[in-house]
C-alpha cells in the first residue's frame, strides 16, 4: 500500500531555532511534494523533488531515495512560519493522485 | 502569476439544494482536482480529471459530481446538499503525470445549514 507518514504531528519551537519535519514513504515513488496551510488560508506548494536538495530562502528540503526518506528545515524560524506542513507523494502507480500525508502543525514562539 | 480560482471564499446553502462550486486555472494544465479538507481527516480526494470531459472518483465521490467541459474549468456540483457535506473545498490543478507545478485554489468554505 502506497503510505506517507509524517512527523511531527505537532511542532512547538521559540523564534530563530532550526526547524525540521520528516517524512517517509513507501518504495515507487516519483515525486515528493512539501507544501503549506497557513490558518483559514490556502494550500501553497514549497517544493517538488525527486532527489537531492532544494532551497528556497529560509526554507531546505531534502530527499533521500535509499531512505525513503525527506525532510524540510526552516533555518532562523519566525512566527509568520507558523502553519500545517504537508508532504505528499506521488507515487509511479498513483494515476495522477497524490499520497498525503497528515501535516505537520507548527507553531513558531515570539 | 498563474493560479487557480475557486469562484466563491465562503458559501451557505441549505440542506437540500444544487450546489456548484467552480474552479479555473489558467496554467493549461491538463489535471484538476477536487479536494475537502476536514479537521483531523486531512485532504480527502472526491474527483480528478486528466483531460477535458474525462473524469475520475477519488476517494469520496458520494453525493458529488463534476464537469470538465473545457481545459481550464472544472466544477464540482452537490446534487442535494447535506449538512455533512460542510467542509472546506480545495481545487488544484498539475501537469503531466509527474505532479509538476502542482497548484492549488484558495479554498471555499461551504457551510450547509
Amino acid at each position: 500500500k502506497n503510505e506517507v507518514e509524517q512527523s511531527p504531528q505537532n511542532l512547538t519551537a521559540q523564534e530563530g531555532e532550526f526547524i525540521t519535519i520528516n517524512c517517509s514513504y513507501s518504495v515507487g515513488i516519483s515525486a515528493l511534494h512539501w507544501l503549506q496551510q497557513h490558518p483559514g488560508g490556502g494550500i501553497v506548494s514549497l517544493f517538488m523533488l525527486s532527489s537531492g536538495k532544494k532551497k528556497h530562502g529560509r526554507l531546505i528540503a531534502t530527499i533521500n531515495i535509499q531512505e525513503k526518506h525527506s525532510s524540510l528545515h526552516i533555518t532562523a524560524s519566525h512566527p509568520r512560519d507558523s502553519a500545517v506542513y504537508i508532504c505528499a507523494a506521488y507515487y509511479q502507480d498513483s494515476n495522477y493522485q497524490l499520497i498525503w500525508g497528515a501535516g505537520t502543525k507548527l507553531i513558531i514562539k515570539p | 502569476d498563474v493560479k487557480v480560482t475557486q469562484s466563491s471564499r465562503y458559501l451557505v446553502k441549505r440542506t437540500g439544494e444544487k450546489v456548484f462550486l467552480e474552479c479555473v486555472q489558467d496554467m493549461d494544465h491538463e489535471n484538476m482536482f477536487w479536494y475537502r479538507q476536514d479537521p483531523g481527516l486531512g485532504l480527502r480526494l472526491i474527483y480528478f480529471s486528466y483531460d477535458v470531459k474525462m473524469k475520475e472518483k477519488g476517494d469520496i465521490p458520494e453525493g458529488y459530481s463534476v464537469s470538465r467541459e473545457k481545459k481550464e474549468r472544472f466544477s464540482l456540483i452537490l446534487e442535494s446538499a447535506s449538512t455533512n457535506q460542510t467542509s472546506m473545498y480545495l481545487c488544484a490543478s498539475s501537469s503531466g503525470q509527474g505532479g509538476h507545478g502542482y497548484t492549488f485554489g484558495s479554498g471555499t468554505r461551504l457551510t450547509v445549514v
